[in-house]
Parts: C-alpha cells; structure tokens; sequence
C-alpha cells in the first residue's frame, strides 16, 4: 500500500512570497488533515476535511492560509504571505475512518514539507 | 481544549536497558491515545496506541499502559536498541464534538539509546 505522498520535501522563500504544498492520501482514506510542526515541538492541527468538506478549520490562520481538497483526493494547502513564524514542517495524514482509531484505522502522515522563510 | 503534557524532554539509556516516557492529559472526554515514533526527516509513524476502555496494550518490546482516573499514559520500551533512537510522541484524541479526529500532540521526548 502506497503510503501519503508529500511535496515538495523542503521550500526556502522570502518573506511575503506566497508558496503551495501537495498531498495525496491514501486511497480509500476519506479524511485529510494538515499540521503544522514547529522545531521542537508536536504536530498541530490545521484543517481537517472529510471527503472534499472542511469539518474543522478553527486553527487555521485564515488571513493567510488556505487549503482546499478537490473531488475528495488529493490537498493543496497554500500560504499567502509567508511570515518568518511559518518556518515549520508541514504535515499531511489521512485515515480510513473519523475519528481515527487503532492499528490500520489510525492515521498515516506523510514526510513532510520542511518551509523556511528568510 | 485538550492540553497533553510529555515527560521527559530528552532520555539517553544504555543498549538493553529500558525507556519509559510519561504523558498527562487534561480532558477527561478523551479515549483514543496513540503513540508515535518520528526519525530525522520523516513523518510520525504509529508504534502503538490504546482505547480508554483498556488498561495495558503490549506489541513485542513496546508496551502502553493508561490510567483514566489520573489522566496519565506511558510508553514502556524494553531491551532498547540503536535503531530505537528517534523523537516520541504522545497524543490524545476525542471521538466526539467539534474536534472530532483532531489529535492533540505533547511536545516529543528525544529518546537516545548508546550501543
């Protein structure tokens, strides 16, 4: 089973660039989520969508992020303008069933995208 | 929100020995408690995880222990290899509301295990 395919794996822009990042999920998994990994720290939560609708966004930084998962598959999470702060790894998992739960029905991430902004 | 807290920090153990890295959590609605192991330039890969309707879950040399009325989970790792070093993540997640899925992460545990 192929696993959640990320790109790219690393992104250095200028501040006030804008950038986008891919992801496709597992097949079959209906529920997409991107997070956000700051050095040293765990995984938080971005957005969240079930098929191609967004279920939980609150945490998004809605002035400049935004994210869209077209016909349910694959996610471009895109960042408008960067700030110095959005330095981070950007996570993409997917799960087969909502809420997640053990063993296969848990989530998978992705590599990763690792944004610098200078 | 769901507020996890990870302990220790950082953990450096001998080959052989034992690791053990604890976690609290705030909400007492959560029930799902996954455990994940991230090497350098890769995503979290699930090691093992535990619903709140069970005490103790064992796979090989890794075991998960959860205390409901305390709010605190563990990760055991017995006979410790090299290959074990990586950074460790607790996480907690509700099955309800409006942050259904979303898992609240605590903030790693660089564990290093010297041959």
């Amino acid at each position: 089973e192929a696993g959640v395919a990320q790109s790219p794996r690393y992104k250095i822009i200028e501040k006030r660039q804008s950038v986008a990042f891919w992801c496709n999920p597992i097949s079959g998994h209906a529920t997409l989520y991107w997070y956000q990994q700051i050095l040293g720290q765990g995984p938080k939560l971005l957005i969240q969508f079930q098929n191609n609708g967004v279920v939980d966004d609150s945490q998004l930084p809605k002035d400049r992020f935004s994210a869209e998962r077209l016909k349910g598959v694959d996610s471009t999470l895109k960042i408008q303008p960067a700030k110095l702060e959005d330095s981070a790894v950007y996570l993409c998992a997917s799960s087969l069933v909502n809420p997640p739960t053990e063993g296969n029905y848990g989530y998978t991430f992705g590599s990763g995208t690792r944004l610098t902004v200078v | 929100g769901e507020n996890v807290e990870q302990h220790p920090s950082t953990l450096s153990v001998q080959e052989g020995d034992s690791a053990v890295i604890k976690c609290t959590y705030s909400d007492s609605a959560s029930n799902y408690f996954p455990w994940y192991k991230q090497e350098l330039g890769k995503g979290p890969q699930l090691i093992i995880d535990i619903r709140s309707n069970v005490g103790e879950k064992k796979d090989q040399r890794i075991a998960v222990t959860l205390n409901k009325t305390a709010k605190h989970f563990s990760l055991h790792i017995t006979e410790t290899q090299p290959e074990d070093s990586a950074v460790y993540f607790c996480a907690a997640s509700l099955d309800r509301g409006s942050t259904l899925g979303r898992l609240y992460f605590g903030r790693g545990t660089q564990l290093t295990v010297w041959p």
